[in-house]
């Protein structure tokens, strides 16, 4: 049970886009379309941003968006905002019930 | 309003025992599956548990498998996690979470509710 991989950090300014990617396996990220996002600011419970790769809970704003290509999952965002700034997290089903998370990602706002 | 509040944590020796509860209101809680999220200080965010709405399944991460035990109460909107044998690298933060789908079965990333945590320390 190996935590997915997402780069440490990433920065972007304001309106820019940036994206986090998740790289997993063939057992978790790239067998199943359930792969989840999380955002999660300093002392605070992680929030649902994305879920079944694409998807989007009611109200979490549209600049957030998923996709997946083979192992891979990514979390763009769009027209990058100051409250954007936060620790993300990727999150899959793998084999056997069980789920794995990310390591996290720190996207800064320049 | 869907409310999660986690209880039961604090300061245990290596090799102790904690039970960690999660009173769940705002919802029909025995139609939904619930999980256990652990955060360790400065970390990352690490699955630990889950239970289906019945109580009838259950799974666990390697990391806890045998030494730590998720039930449920649904008389009572209550989940709990057992915590037995317990090592300085179980220090963490522990959530509670909810699965938005009802009557859902097997382990979920999807998790729609948080609680705000419960801080487990274990040191001698």
């Amino acid at each position: 049970q190996s935590a997915l991989t997402q780069p440490r950090s990433v920065s972007g300014s304001p309106g820019q886009s940036v994206a986090i990617s998740c790289t997993g396996t063939s057992s978790d990220v790239g067998g199943y379309n359930y792969v989840s996002w999380y955002q999660q600011h300093p002392g605070t419970a992680p929030k649902l941003m994305i879920y079944d790769v694409t998807k989007r809970p009611s109200g979490v704003p549209d600049r957030f968006s998923g996709s997946k290509s083979g192992n891979t999952a990514s979390l763009t965002i769009s027209g990058l905002q100051a409250e954007d700034e936060a620790d993300y997290y990727c999150c899959s089903y793998a084999a056997s019930n069980v789920v794995l998370f990310g390591g996290g990602t720190k996207v800064t706002v320049l | 309003e869907v409310q999660l509040l986690e209880s039961g944590g604090g300061l245990v020796q290596p090799g102790g025992s904690l039970r960690l509860s999660c009173a769940a209101s705002g919802f029909t809680f025995s139609n939904y599956a619930m999980t256990w999220v652990r955060q360790a200080p400065g970390k990352g965010l690490e699955w630990v548990s889950h239970i289906t709405g019945g109580g009838d399944r259950t799974f666990y991460a390697d990391s806890v498998k045998g030494r730590f035990t998720i039930s449920r109460d649904n008389s009572r909107n209550t989940m709990y996690l057992q915590m037995n044998s317990l090592r300085a690298e179980d220090t963490a933060i522990y959530y509670c979470a909810k699965d938005p789908n009802m009557g859902g079965s097997g382990a979920t990333p999807t998790l729609d509710y948080w609680g705000q945590g419960t801080p487990v320390t274990v040191s001698s």
